[in-house]
């Protein structure tokens, strides 16, 4: 059975620019999450998705948006983008977003900010 | 603090017990979770300990749980060098996840 999927694995935008994240979860799985990890931390949660509405958010500004589809894929979008967006953006899904159960991790689109 | 804190070096011989630790923030975080990561690559679930548990066992994987003093650890029996990575411990706060820093274990030969 696939993963998590997303695309592109890797990315190079320049600073104005937007950018467009996408995310396939597990077969099954209805709720998605976004991490941002910038390199030498942890994963910093930025949104939780359950059936197509947000249920989380994350301490990041509103350049940050994300939407979830009725096939329960998602996209993460992020406008005006500034040198410090440059990071690992990872997706995680669970079956349904409850804290019992595990989040599931893709391997995560890199985006460079030039 | 606010902060899910781990020591962020770790180095053991092959074939010795790894031990990583961590304190987390939220006394009611109900799951805590061990995740590994590699070079290059996303984030791989470990195990995960409910909070009212003070053990779990999964193979070479011990869990312990401290609630008391917020204190999480993971050991690694007969560590391998295919074990090398980095390893982050996390608690659910809210609808989110919060993760610390993570420890890099290097495993020597």
């Amino acid at each position: 059975d696939a993963g998590v999927t997303q695309s592109p694995t890797h990315l190079i935008k320049t600073r104005g620019q937007h950018v467009t994240l996408r995310c396939s979860p597990i077969s099954g799985h209805k709720s998605v999450s976004w991490y941002q990890q910038v390199l030498g931390q942890g994963p910093q949660f930025i949104f939780q998705y359950y059936e197509k509405e947000e249920r989380g958010r994350g301490n990041f500004p509103d350049r940050f948006s994300a939407r979830q589809f009725p096939n329960y894929s998602s996209e993460l979008n992020v406008n005006a983008l500034l040198l410090g967006d440059s990071a690992l953006y990872l997706c995680a899904s669970s079956l349904e977003g409850q804290s019992n159960q595990p989040q599931h991790f893709g391997d995560g689109t890199r985006l460079s900010i030039l | 603090g606010e902060d899910v804190e781990q020591s962020l070096f770790l180095s053991v011989r092959e074939g010795d017990s790894s031990v990583i630790n961590c304190t987390y923030t939220d006394s009611s975080s109900t799951y805590l979770y061990w995740y590994k990561q590699e070079p290059g690559a996303g984030l791989q679930l470990l195990t995960y300990i409910f909070s009212n548990m003070d053990m779990k066992q999964d193979q070479r994987l011990t869990v312990l749980l401290n609630k008391k003093d917020k204190h999480l650890s993971l050991r690694i029996a007969d560590t391998q060098t295919g074990d090398s990575a980095i390893y982050f411990c996390a608690e659910i706060f809210s609808n989110d996840m919060r993760f610390g820093a993570g420890t890099r274990l290097t495993v020597k030969p």
